[in-house]
């Protein structure tokens, strides 16, 4: 069964931290990975990583993922308020066409 | 980048009603749209998976009388809550994405409250 597991469940820091979430993965036919935010509503795309060693960045967001340890990190530096939400990670098997496989997800609450 | 748009955003109707969502690909046309179920601090269920003109696959433990899709065009699919109890009670979102290595985008998101 396809599986994707997110660490760790929870998080809290202060601004200005800089922090690192983990998403692991068990899929047959990989496709690619791909990380959300959530604040009060639905998930707002981050990064969509298919190629093993190619960091993607965004402003203070990064991402980069380890075909060979069937693994993500995602990194925040510089924290903010604005930051905290919900850091949902999915991945997309080559067989379900578009259809994603969640984690639980990473709660960050940024502290001022 | 691509916007989908859900409506509506808050529902609150008496037990035994039907209640319509729908979900809207503004500015791409989707070949599939997704509808997800969430708890609160829970992740994503996906419960439907529903493609353009064809009938939709549900997951498993989803009733496919209870809701009820329809995905008539590349830019409209809607589900359709049929006599609503307050167990369906949850936050339903919708994504919608044109091509298999397209990511999903989500719609913003229909809490229903059954009362």
């Amino acid at each position: 069964e396809d599986k994707v597991v997110q660490s760790p469940l929870s998080l809290v820091v202060h601004e200005g931290d800089t922090v690192t979430l983990n998403c692991s993965y068990e899929v047959t036919n990989f496709r690619s990975l791909l990380w959300y935010k959530q604040e009060k509503k639905a998930p707002t795309f981050l990064f969509m990583l298919t190629s093993s060693g190619i960091e993607k960045k965004s402003g203070r967001l990064s991402s980069i993922l380890d075909k060979k340890e069937l693994s993500s990190i995602l990194n925040i530096t510089a924290t903010q308020t604005g930051d905290s939400a919900i850091y949902l990670c999915a991945v997309a098997p080559m067989e379900y066409g578009n259809k994603l496989v969640f984690g639980a997800g990473t709660i960050l609450r940024v502290k001022s | 980048g691509a916007v989908v748009s859900q409506h509506p955003s808050r529902v609150i109707c008496k037990s035994g009603t039907s209640v319509k969502i729908e979900c809207r690909s503004l500015d791409f046309q989707a070949t599939t749209m997704f509808w997800y179920r969430q708890f609160p601090k829970q992740s994503l269920m996906l419960m439907a998976t529903s493609n353009e003109g064809s009938k939709a696959t549900y997951e498993q433990g989803v009733e496919k009388d209870k809701f009820l899709i329809n995905h008539a065009s590349l830019t409209l699919s809607t589900l359709t809550v049929t006599s609503a109890h307050p167990e369906d009670s949850s936050f339903y979102i919708c994504s919608a994405a044109n091509s298999g290595n397209q990511p999903q985008h989500f719609g913003d998101g229909t809490r229903l409250s059954i009362l």
